[in-house]
């Protein structure tokens, strides 16, 4: 069952630019993540936040999530050719399930 | 060096032969998980266990099998059920407790049926 959407599921941006990735999911949740995977690699996790936070900064990356339209976004600032990867949002639904859900997850290209 | 291992990195199986997947973590987790990620898509869980000698199925159980004998290990058996089993294969851990948090990944197994 896909509970989270990635949107759009391409980017390609030059280094430097911004990078905005969306991620749209469907029932109530106690926490959404990020993780990354670089081609052919297992996956990273990037950044946690919970159902009662709106806002989460670490680095580079900013999140939010906003429960009432069920949707958080990942903001990539000053982006780098490292930075190019597939990204994917995954939710823990509320109710104290043990599973991620991921989603179909998006692809980044930072062109240098 | 802590982390997770899986092994080997790539599987080539005949069709009709049941292959065992390695995961092994020595981070003292106690939930492990595997999921199939198919080209494309996002990750699918296959099976998961919360503690030694317990395990669940997840979304795409069928045609496989796994085994937590051991805290640090969680082997998956891909058997002659399953029908498409070609797919990259991802085993992870996270540290239990009612507050969820992060998996950790291992690199991953690319099974290839021929």
């Amino acid at each position: 069952s896909q509970q989270g959407e990635e949107d759009p599921q391409a980017l390609s941006i030059q280094e430097g630019e911004n990078a905005t990735m969306n991620c749209s999911y469907k029932t109530s949740i106690n926490n959404l993540q990020w993780y990354r995977q670089n081609s052919g690699r297992g996956l990273v996790h990037l950044i946690l936040i919970r159902s009662n936070e709106r806002e989460k900064h670490s680095g580079r990356l900013r999140v939010t999530l906003d429960t009432s339209k069920k949707s958080s976004s990942l903001l990539i600032t000053a982006s780098r050719a490292a930075d190019t990867a597939s990204y994917f949002c995954a939710t823990v639904l509320q109710g104290g399930s043990e599973k991620l859900v991921f989603g179909k997850g998006m692809k980044l290209t930072v062109n240098p | 060096d802590g982390g997770i291992t899986q092994s080997p990195k790539y599987l080539f199986r005949k069709e009709g032969q049941n292959v065992t997947l390695s995961c092994e973590q020595n981070l003292n987790h106690d939930a492990m998980y595997w999921y199939r990620q198919d080209p494309g898509q996002g990750l699918r869980l296959i099976y998961y266990s919360q503690i030694v000698n317990d395990f669940q199925k997840g979304d795409i159980a069928e045609g496989y099998s796994v085994s937590r004998e051991k805290k640090e290990s969680f082997p998956l058996t891909v058997t002659s059920a399953q029908k498409n089993p070609t797919a990259f294969y991802l085993c992870a851990s996270r540290t239990g407790g009612s507050s969820y948090n992060e998996q950790f990944f291992g690199p991953g197994t690319r099974l290839t049926v021929l």
